[in-house]
């Protein structure tokens, strides 16, 4: 078993739609939170971070995490054909090394 | 503009070689990453470097090797012993203490003939 889980997609979505983005993870350890976005053939770009559980709003973008379910998600609102891309969730205990999702391809339809 | 720089943007490599990748940051970041990202893989971690001089193997650093003399510079050589070397490769460094978000570079494609 992966220690970080996350669905492949793709996703497919019309434009306007709130798309829902999850990641499962078995490390309890894991305290530090991340999703990225990635075009095709460029670098990851750094989203959303988050510390602990909780909620983070940024724009159209919140990221939720649920330790006691070791659960955590991307909520992408009024999504756009610019919003088309890989999404990465990645984490870590601290000072450790982090921990990537294989990612879910995301196509928003216009 | 502070950031992550990777060269070549494509590489290409012939049997039997080795090849050098570049990455280079001029964000003052102490800490430096390998990557390689295959399809549906994720990304994988070949070496590590947390300070000058000081670098870690990653979880797949058969057939790699790195080397850091300066805090900027960490380059990645793929040499012949790569079974499998056409993947895209990425750099990253890590942010400010007390953070463990990492910050990527455009990437390195490289194939083999």
């Amino acid at each position: 078993q992966k220690e970080v889980e996350q669905d492949p997609g793709p996703l497919s979505v019309p434009e306007g739609a709130i798309v829902s983005l999850n990641c499962t993870y078995s490390n309890s350890a894991f305290q530090y939170f991340m999703w990225y976005r990635q075009y095709s053939r460029k670098g990851p770009e750094l989203l959303m971070y988050t510390y602990s559980s909780g909620n983070k709003e940024d724009g159209r973008f919140t990221a939720q995490v649920d330790k006691s379910s070791k659960y955590i998600s991307l909520f992408i609102r009024d999504s756009q054909p610019s919003d088309s891309a890989t999404y990465l969730c990645a984490m870590s205990a601290y000072g450790n090394k982090l921990v990537f999702g294989a990612g879910t391809i995301l196509r928003v339809k216009s | 503009d502070g950031g992550i720089t990777q060269s070549p943007k494509y590489l290409f490599r012939k049997e039997g070689q080795n090849v050098t990748l570049s990455c280079e940051q001029n964000l003052n970041h102490d800490a430096m990453y390998w990557y390689r990202q295959d399809p549906g893989q994720g990304l994988r971690l070949i070496y590590y470097s947390q300070i000058v001089n000081d670098f870690q193997k990653g979880d797949i650093a058969e057939g790699y090797s790195v080397s850091r003399e300066k805090k900027e510079s960490f380059p990645l050589t793929v040499t012949s012993a790569q079974k499998n070397p056409t993947a895209f490769y990425l750099c990253a460094s890590r942010g400010l203490a007390g953070e463990d978000t990492q910050y990527f570079g455009p990437g390195t494609r490289l194939t083999v003939l």
